[in-house]
């Protein structure tokens, strides 16, 4: 069975500091991966997708993520944070093939100025 | 942005009484699903659906039931609402069952007395 954990509930940044974000998977198969991300009141929104092309990808809002299969991570990294960037963000796994998707507990990123 | 409405956005309802929660699709997508956000639980799946009545259970599925008669409408039905199920209810839908990028609605507040 294919799981995620994201390290951390809650994420304290300055804005202009490094964002990261950290999750680990498990999965038996190549997985695909994925980070979601929820403002207030709203739906999930994807920033970006692993789909075993490069292993960087890059995605919305300058946010990028580095598939590490050896670590079994993916973690969502922005080298300088806004604070429109606070929000909750969600790292899902699926393996190739299935139609549903695991995804982790969240990580609240809070920006302070 | 994916064509995705759900309805209600908000409901108040009282234990015992059944309640159906709509989603409606203008991408003409195969795959729907229906999720339930808690805090320090992410998003859990209840029950999706692969086709026009086709459906299949995940991991929160008892107490909910689901019918898909068309393409464009999947219907999660509380069939005796109990106040564990206050949540908010999220409809998401996928082209595909490869990478498995999931559009996800606005949401359902359900609160239940």
């Amino acid at each position: 069975a294919q799981s995620v954990t994201q390290l951390g509930s809650h994420v304290s940044v300055s804005e202009g500091a490094l964002v990261l974000l950290r999750c680990n998977y498990s999965s038996s198969v190549p997985p695909y991966l994925f980070w979601y991300v929820q403002y207030p009141n709203q739906g999930l929104q994807l920033l970006l997708k692993y789909t075993s092309a490069a292993t960087l990808v890059k995605g919305i809002n300058g946010f990028e993520a580095e598939f590490k299969k050896s670590e079994t991570s993916f973690h969502l990294t922005k080298p300088s944070a806004h604070m429109s960037d606070a929000a909750e963000y969600f790292c899902a796994v699926s393996d190739s093939g299935y139609s549903t998707l695991t995804f982790g507990k969240g990580t609240m990123l809070l920006v302070s100025p | 942005d994916a064509g995705i409405t759900q309805s209600p956005r908000h409901k108040v309802t009282e234990t015992g009484t059944p309640v159906t929660l709509r989603c409606h699709q203008t991408e003409n997508h195969r795959y729907m699903y229906w999720y339930r956000q808690d805090p320090g639980h992410g998003l859990r799946l209840i029950h999706y659906s692969y086709g026009v009545k086709d459906t299949d259970k995940g991991e929160v599925s008892d107490g909910y039931s689901v019918s898909r008669s068309k393409t464009e409408d999947f219907l999660l039905t509380l069939e005796s609402a109990t106040s564990s199920q206050t949540s908010v209810y999220f409809c998401a839908i996928s082209a595909t069952s490869g990478d498995n990028e999931q559009f996800f609605g606005p949401g359902t507040r359900l609160t239940v007395l």
